[in-house]
């Protein structure tokens, strides 16, 4: 049972564009959110996160926002850079999984120069 | 400072073989997570434990066996290797279920 769900396996963008991920969760107790961004033959390396509390965080080209009526989570890269092109996954975890951290099946970028 | 580290970074195993791979990591997190990606699966948790002398099974724990003696060190045993255990292997690392994940750069592990 998939409870974090990234429907589009992947997307592409035009160089200085915006980018948009999108992301769904089922489990109404999540309550921190967090993207990661995945280069080929590295490990996931964390990008930005967001708490329950909040509906809206912003670092730098990178803002998460938090839609909790829907359930659903997505990122906006603005503008889009070629160096942005990777797999990215959104992951969530709650106070009552037992410290456990739920990713996406990932949706893989391309930036077109 | 390392971060997170894992070996080997590639393994071919025969089916019925064992293997341990390891994790090790310098940043005094209490929280380690082993988790398995494969093609278009997302990342699947398989153990984590949330400080030493404690594991608990994630999604998919079947196959795999895991210890926590120390702080540092978290690997991952396979004792029967199948062919469903050929995945890329990721070990994480955090101060709290409330702080991002630190991976490690993964182990791709092939059994035939």
């Amino acid at each position: 049972d998939q409870q974090v769900k990234q429907n589009s396996p992947s997307l592409s963008v035009q160089e200085g564009r915006i980018s948009i991920l999108n992301c769904d969760y089922t489990n109404s107790m999540f309550d921190y959110f967090l993207w990661y961004k995945k280069y080929p033959a590295e490990g996931p390396t964390f990008l930005i996160s967001i708490s329950s509390i909040k509906d809206k965080n912003e670092d730098g080209r990178f803002t998460v926002f938090l839609n909790k009526s829907a359930k659903h989570l997505s990122l906006h890269i603005v503008p889009s850079q070629p160096g942005d092109s990777a797999v990215y996954f959104c992951a969530a975890s709650a106070w009552n999984t037992g410290n456990q951290f739920y990713f996406g099946t990932g949706t893989s970028l391309t930036v077109i120069p | 400072n390392a971060g997170v580290t894992q070996t080997p970074k590639f393994r071919i195993l025969k089916i019925g073989q064992s293997m341990t791979l390891q994790c090790t990591q310098d940043m005094n997190h209490n929280y380690m997570y082993w988790y398995r990606q494969d093609p278009g699966m997302g990342l699947k948790l398989i153990y984590y434990s949330v400080g030493a002398g404690i594991t608990d099974k994630g999604e998919v724990p079947n196959g795999y066996n895991v210890s926590r003696s120390t702080t540092e060190d978290f690997p991952l045993r396979l004792e029967l290797a199948a062919p469903s255990q050929t995945s890329v292997y990721f070990c994480a690392t955090t101060l709290d279920a409330n702080s991002p994940l630190h991976f490690g750069n993964g182990t791709r592990l092939t059994v035939t």
